[in-house]
């Protein structure tokens, strides 16, 4: 099965360091979506890439965050200097375009101590 | 503002007892709306897409149907693996050309009591 992959699926990490997560999509798709949820809520969208060009960011998407997709295949989500308020759920979904269903990994869990 | 409000917020049914769930959404340049399941610890999984009013997909013992300002998701003789949170998203035009979005309700978390 060729389903969205997340790595790692935990992360337990100090307040104050840089966490990077990676997304491998469903090879045949072109967009990538990253999302946080946190306990009780709906995925909230963060960005999104068509291939490698990133071509939305939420306002949730501060300055510390930051997502790559290079060659438009794998993505990273890098988070610098964490806080408190970054501990959720990170999940990742890809889609064969714009109006087909998102398919989402498991996600990484994020939590700060 | 856009929203998107899923209700109850817990529901608890015993094996065998059918009842909806129920999706209202108040977003401008709806393009349609999706159904995902959600396991403890897992992601969504894609259950449905409905994509005009009028619209019904079905999948085992659940279905979904869509009306200009509303989802239902029916479950009949639901089973205790249909435990889970159900989640809707509304899917629309976003703020950048050719962007579209999904926002996504906060779900229903359903219990199927054996």
């Amino acid at each position: 099965d060729t389903g969205v992959s997340q790595n790692p699926r935990h992360k337990i990490t100090k307040r104050g360091q840089n966490v990077t997560f990676r997304c491998d999509p469903i090879s045949e798709h072109n967009r990538l979506y990253w999302y946080r949820q946190t306990l009780g809520q709906g995925p909230e969208f963060l960005t999104y890439f068509q291939n490698e060009a990133q071509l939305e960011k939420s306002r949730l998407l501060s300055d510390r965050f930051s997502a790559e997709r290079p060659k438009g295949s794998f993505s990273t989500l890098e988070i610098q200097r964490t806080e408190q308020g970054d501990s959720a759920m990170y999940l990742c979904a890809s889609s064969a375009d714009g109006y087909q269903p998102q398919h989402f990994g498991d996600g990484t869990r994020l939590s700060i101590l | 503002e856009d929203q998107v409000t899923q209700s109850p917020e817990a529901l608890r049914l015993q094996e065998g007892e059918s009842s909806s769930l129920n999706c209202s959404y108040t977003v401008s340049g709806l393009r349609g709306l999706f159904w995902y399941r959600q396991d403890p610890g897992k992601g969504p999984e894609f259950l449905f897409t409905l994509y005009s009013a009028g619209e019904e997909k079905e999948k085992e013992r659940l279905k979904a149907t869509l009306t200009k300002k509303e989802s239902f998701l029916h479950i009949t003789a639901p089973k205790p693996e249909d435990s889970a949170t159900y989640l809707c998203a509304v899917f629309y035009e976003g703020s950048g050309a050719g962007s579209y979005q999904l926002t996504f309700g906060k779900g229903t978390k359903l219990s199927v009591i054996p």
